[in-house]
């Protein structure tokens, strides 16, 4: 079954305003990746953390691992319409060998 | 670069008919994946494969089969098309596992199956 949740499933926001997806795991993970997705194409990585409780940004997005390597969250400052899409979180299971697990991502919609 | 190439963009299956999907990577990638994406269920591992001449299973991979017989290569066959296989598939590669790199996606094959 799916090992990696996500929420929100949809989010519509006023441009302008901030948004926040979640990415929850059952199991610890050694590392999480985030990707976008633009409507019609394919997944982009965005950035990858590994240690517990990381926090990286980039420009307007800021990504946090949880202290106990379980959880993730994407939180994006002054939404604009180029934020459009869906983002997905990844995480690695350390018993599972090679396999990413995604999230079931969160669609962003931005209205101007 | 091309990156990750997939072919064909779009198909269409009867039930019952098979087919293969075609991914090429131009990058020297060690690692090749297949995916498959449907609606609410994010990003699914089929099969996935570690290097030239090796493959192993994914989470969903019944109904589907894999060779990398060829680094740059990484095919999947369809046997007997089911409309439950209707999907998007995404092809992916990254350098290695043990650096944690990051997933190049190619563009895509939509398959509906009738």
């Amino acid at each position: 079954g799916q090992q990696v949740m996500q929420i929100p499933q949809y989010q519509h926001v006023q441009e302008g305003e901030d948004f926040t997806t979640y990415c929850n795991s059952s199991t610890t993970l050694s590392n999480i990746q985030w990707y976008k997705q633009r409507p019609g194409g394919h997944p982009v990585f965005l950035i990858q953390l590994v240690k517990s409780g990381e926090v990286k940004k980039q420009k307007r997005l800021t990504f946090q691992f949880g202290e106990a390597k379980k959880n993730s969250s994407l939180h994006i400052t002054a939404t604009q319409t180029t934020d459009v899409g869906t983002y997905f979180c990844a995480g690695l299971n350390p018993d599972t060998g090679n396999q990413f697990y995604f999230g079931t991502g969160t669609s962003l919609t931005v209205i101007p | 670069n091309a990156g990750v190439t997939q072919t064909p963009k779009f198909r269409v299956l009867k039930t019952g008919q098979s087919m293969t999907l075609l991914c090429a990577q131009d990058m020297n990638h060690e690692y090749m994946y297949w995916y498959r994406q449907d609606p609410g269920m994010g990003l699914r591992l089929i099969h996935y494969s570690v290097g030239e001449g090796t493959t192993a299973k994914g989470e969903v991979p019944d109904g589907y089969n894999v060779s990398r017989l060829k680094k740059q290569n990484f095919l999947l066959g369809l046997e007997s098309a089911a409309p439950s296989q209707t999907s998007v598939y995404f092809c992916a590669s990254s350098y290695s596992r043990q650096d944690h790199s990051p997933l190049h996606f190619g563009n895509g094959t939509r398959l509906t199956v009738t």
